[in-house]
């Protein structure tokens, strides 16, 4: 089955205690990204990467890192969470071409105490 | 720049008709995409446009003008089930996709 995996679904940590948050997707996809999804703003893109070992800023980088060392993992780092990034992210993968379907994982619920 | 606009809220009566629109201003426009999210869930995708016209898939159809920076989402014979965010979603230089606020649309009995 087609899928973008993300790990955990829930997360509740503290001010400084770095995190990572896992996506895997199975699809061989070139294209993979983080959203984060908060109330009144829709979904905002924090990074996106094109290939492996090729990432990129999106419009809220600001607190986060990733990496892409294999095409199928796209690991979200948070060094020094803040209560700021409390929020719902959502990993999303897709061939590289335009317009094709993007596929969301479920969904990861962070607070930061 | 770019920018991004759709109604926050549309309300519709089962089995109606609904059309949700949207303007973009997007640098190196490819084409518009829709997607669907129930509360607690994950974006799932509806339709894409690259060129001008209706794309119909079901009960949902989806219109381009890239002339006028504009497309819409129509949903026919509204279910229950059809309330739910629609986000519209243009894909630019990179393959990267914008994603507004989104329309939340309520179908009521």
């Amino acid at each position: 089955e087609a899928q973008v995996t993300q790990n955990p679904r829930y997360l509740i940590t503290v001010t400084g205690k770095k995190l990572t948050v896992t996506c895997s997707q199975n699809m061989n996809h070139e294209y993979m990204s983080w959203y984060r999804q908060d109330p009144g703003l829709g979904l905002r893109q924090i990074y996106y990467s094109m290939n492996v070992e090729v990432t990129d800023k999106g419009d809220v980088p600001e607190g986060y890192k990733v990496s892409r060392k294999e095409k199928r993992n796209f690991p979200l780092i948070l060094e020094s969470p803040s209560p700021n990034q409390t929020s719902l992210y959502f990993c999303a993968s897709s061939l590289r071409q335009p317009g094709t379907e993007a596929f969301f994982g479920q969904g990861t619920r962070l607070t930061v105490v | 720049g770019q920018s991004l606009e759709q109604p926050s809220e549309v309300t519709a009566v089962e089995g109606a008709i609904v059309q949700i629109n949207c303007t973009y201003q997007t640098s190196g426009f490819y084409g518009l995409s829709w997607y669907q999210q129930h509360d607690g869930g994950a974006p799932t995708f509806l339709s894409y446009n690259a060129l001008d016209g209706l794309e119909e898939t079901g009960r949902f159809s989806s219109f381009l003008s890239r002339s006028d920076s504009y497309g819409y989402l129509l949903l026919q014979e509204l279910q229950m089930k059809d309330s739910a965010s629609y986000f519209c979603a243009p894909t630019g230089g990179g393959n990267k996709l914008t994603f507004g606020t989104g329309t939340q649309l309520k179908v009521e009995l």
